[in-house]
């Protein structure tokens, strides 16, 4: 079964809204991260938050993480057309050693 | 530096058919990894290594086998593929946690098809 669970699964916004999308995950992590994924291409790493950290910002990206809860967001601030792209969140669990286990992915197209 | 590049791009197989997929990395990193990922679905791991000569299975690991002779490659195997081998496969690879090494690097992927 899959550690990370994403909410929702598709997302289509216009441009300049913000775009959020949930992460629920099941045991005790090292970290959480949020990987891109744009149509035909590989993952890129976007941002990581430590199991110690309660939000994180890169640029229009913010993540929060909640341990009692076991959830994580990822909020894209004023998107773009060219945020379109799946996003999808990692964990890192502590009982998995070397190891990430990754959601389902959000789809999320945002509209010129 | 080419970061993670996967050989073939594209392969269409029959059942029965082997293949070798080619994965390497030029990061100098120690850890690498093998995903699929199927149609509107996040990556499952395949196999992983954590060293030159050592690898593990991951969470779907039949009908697969992997090598890593040299740090730099990493090479998965299909001896009998299987319509259900179907996917695109995913290379990543990540420095070691001794050393902080926390987030994978990905190839653009090798999109196979059974037939």
């Amino acid at each position: 079964s899959q550690q990370g669970e994403e909410d929702p699964q598709a997302l289509s916004i216009q441009e300049g809204e913000n775009a959020t999308m949930n992460c629920s995950y099941k045991t005790s992590i090292n970290n959480l991260q949020w990987y891109r994924q744009n149509s035909g291409r590989g993952l890129v790493h976007l941002i990581l938050i430590r199991s110690n950290e309660r939000e994180k910002h890169s640029g229009r990206l913010r993540v929060t993480l909640d341990t009692s809860k076991k959830s994580s967001s990822l909020l894209i601030t004023a998107s773009r057309a060219a945020d379109t792209a799946s996003y999808f969140c990692a964990t890192d669990e502590i009982a998995a050693g070397n190891k990430l286990t990754f959601g389902g992915g959000t789809r999320v197209l945002v509209k010129p | 530096n080419a970061g993670v590049t996967q050989t073939p791009k594209f392969r269409v197989l029959k059942t029965g058919q082997s293949m070798t997929l080619l994965c390497a990395q030029d990061m100098n990193h120690e850890y690498m990894y093998w995903y699929r990922q199927d149609p509107g679905m996040g990556l499952r791991l395949i196999h992983y290594s954590v060293g030159e000569g050592t690898t593990a299975k991951g969470e779907v690991p039949d009908g697969y086998n992997v090598s890593r002779l040299k740090k730099q490659n990493f090479l998965l195997g299909l001896e009998s593929a299987a319509p259900s081998q179907t996917s695109v496969y995913f290379c990543a690879s990540s420095y070691s946690k001794r050393v902080g090494g926390d987030t994978q690097y990905f190839g653009p992927g090798t999109r196979l098809t059974v037939l």
